[in-house]
């Protein structure tokens, strides 16, 4: 089984549309994450989850919005798609431990999004 | 100072050689620090985790200096497998959710 599945793994679409991708992780993690590569291969973090509860909100247009209906999950809802939101973006989840350390991330294969 | 910053290389060995990354950071309080490997259109994934008494997985030696701020990965014996960018990734906060940050990572090409 997938550790870390997201959904769908390749998504074109028009400026403008709306669009979103799912994220579920399987390993009973407390925190979840959405990072976006751009074309330069830079992982940067966009939002972070922990228990359902957002923790970081990097500065990312408000026309991205997260959702986490339960620990085992959070979505990505993005309005008004616009060009520069072409890029792959990787959902990721990690166990804090003792003293609110979290531990390695596991990642998604990730979702190349196109927006033409 | 970037968060994490690294030399993207890249670095083009032939097979046996032995090939060192490194990587600084600037948050003092970072706790935990790892190396993950990304191949080509995919997932990054976890090579190895850095401990401060450095430590050792096979081919693949990692080493910690606090107080240099200083990261490192030395690849012993390269293989054409070992093709990919490696991506040094530090744990800035003592905070459930915080998240971890990346390099922009270091590209390696072993040829035969």
């Amino acid at each position: 089984d997938t550790a870390v599945s997201q959904t769908p793994k390749y998504l074109v679409t028009q400026m403008g549309n709306d669009k979103s991708i799912k994220c579920e992780q399987n390993l009973g993690h407390d925190t979840m994450y959405w990072y976006k590569q751009d074309s330069k291969k830079f992982l940067k973090i966009m939002f972070s989850y922990n228990n359902k509860e957002l923790i970081i909100n990097e500065t990312v247009p408000n026309r991205f919005s997260p959702k986490s209906p339960d620990k085992a999950h959070l979505n990505l809802h993005i309005n008004s798609l616009e060009l520069g939101d072409s890029a792959v973006y990787f959902c990721a989840s990690s166990q804090v431990q003792g003293k609110g350390v979290n531990t390695e991330a596991f990642f998604g294969q990730g979702t190349r999004l196109t927006v033409v | 100072r970037k968060e994490v910053e690294q030399d993207p290389g890249p670095f083009n060995v032939p097979e046996g050689a032995t090939v060192a990354f490194n990587c600084t950071y600037s948050n003092s309080a970072s706790q935990s620090f790892f190396w993950y490997r990304q191949d080509c259109r995919k997932e990054p994934k976890l090579l190895m985790s850095v401990y401060s008494s450095g430590n050792e997985d096979g081919r693949f030696t990692a080493q910690l200096n606090r107080a240099s701020q200083y990261i490192s990965l030395l690849i012993r014996d390269s293989k054409l497998s070992d093709s990919a960018t490696y991506l040094c990734v530090v744990n800035p906060f003592n905070q459930a959710g915080t998240a971890l940050i990346f390099g922009k990572g270091t590209t390696l090409s072993v040829s035969s």
